[in-house]
């Protein structure tokens, strides 16, 4: 079954220090892969996503993510963190299959301590 | 200008009574969906319509009748609301059903409460 695994449902990093959130997706079938962020009592706003053009892909608000199809992973990342970039993140994948589609990981929630 | 819009923001509701939900989105999209995440934040997909017509009809009760009037519009009628019907509806839309690539774009959300 396709499906996106987020490892951590919660993350807290101090103001200024790396961001990882992690994202592995089940699939036999190429995906397209996305993330979103959810910031309190509002909808969800894509971050970046994967088409399968550059591995690496550059999103909104300074986050990065890599696909390595060897690892089934799209990791999101960000050098340093920033108080505003408390929220909760979601993965998610589509497929050519399935006709616009979503799957959503679990979500991970990111804390930004001063 | 809101690019998708849903009303009300906020429902709350007694059990077993009848309500809809209305989204709109102006942004010229040919496709749109209703997701329903839970008090653990999980977000799963309900329907899809593609120029008014039905596209993906997930495992949901019977009970939930998405009507797309026009593509610019998708309402949730939701009969009999139960306690475990509870939860956000997101509206959302995409430029295509065939554009498995394309960006989603969200409405801020309706947080249904069913005493």
């Amino acid at each position: 079954a396709q499906s996106v695994t987020q490892l951590g449902s919660h993350v807290s990093v101090s103001e200024g220090a790396l961001v990882l959130l992690r994202c592995n997706y089940s699939s036999s079938v190429p995906p397209y892969l996305f993330w979103y962020v959810q910031y309190p009592n509002q909808g969800l706003q894509l971050l970046l996503k994967y088409t399968s053009a550059a591995t690496l892909v550059k999103g909104i608000n300074g986050f990065e993510a890599e696909f390595k199809k060897s690892e089934t992973s799209f990791h999101l990342t960000k050098p340093s963190a920033h108080m505003s970039d408390a929220a909760e993140y979601f993965c998610a994948v589509s497929y050519s299959s399935n006709t616009g589609k979503l799957i959503f990981g679990q979500g991970t929630t990111l804390q930004v301590k001063p | 200008d809101t690019a998708v819009s849903q009303t009300p923001k906020y429902l709350v509701t007694q059990m077993g009574n009848d309500k809809s939900i209305k989204c709109e989105q102006n942004l010229g999209h040919d496709t749109m969906y209703w997701y329903k995440q839970d008090s653990k934040k999980f977000l799963k997909i309900m329907f899809s319509y593609n120029n008014k017509e039905l596209i993906i009809n997930e495992t949901v009760p019977n009970r939930f009748s998405p009507k797309s009037p026009d593509k610019a519009h998708l309402n949730l009628h939701i009969n009999s609301l139960e306690l475990g019907d509870s939860a956000v509806y997101f509206c959302a839309s995409s430029l295509s059903s065939g554009g498995y690539s394309d960006t989603q774009y969200f409405g801020p959300g309706t947080r249904l409460t069913v005493l």
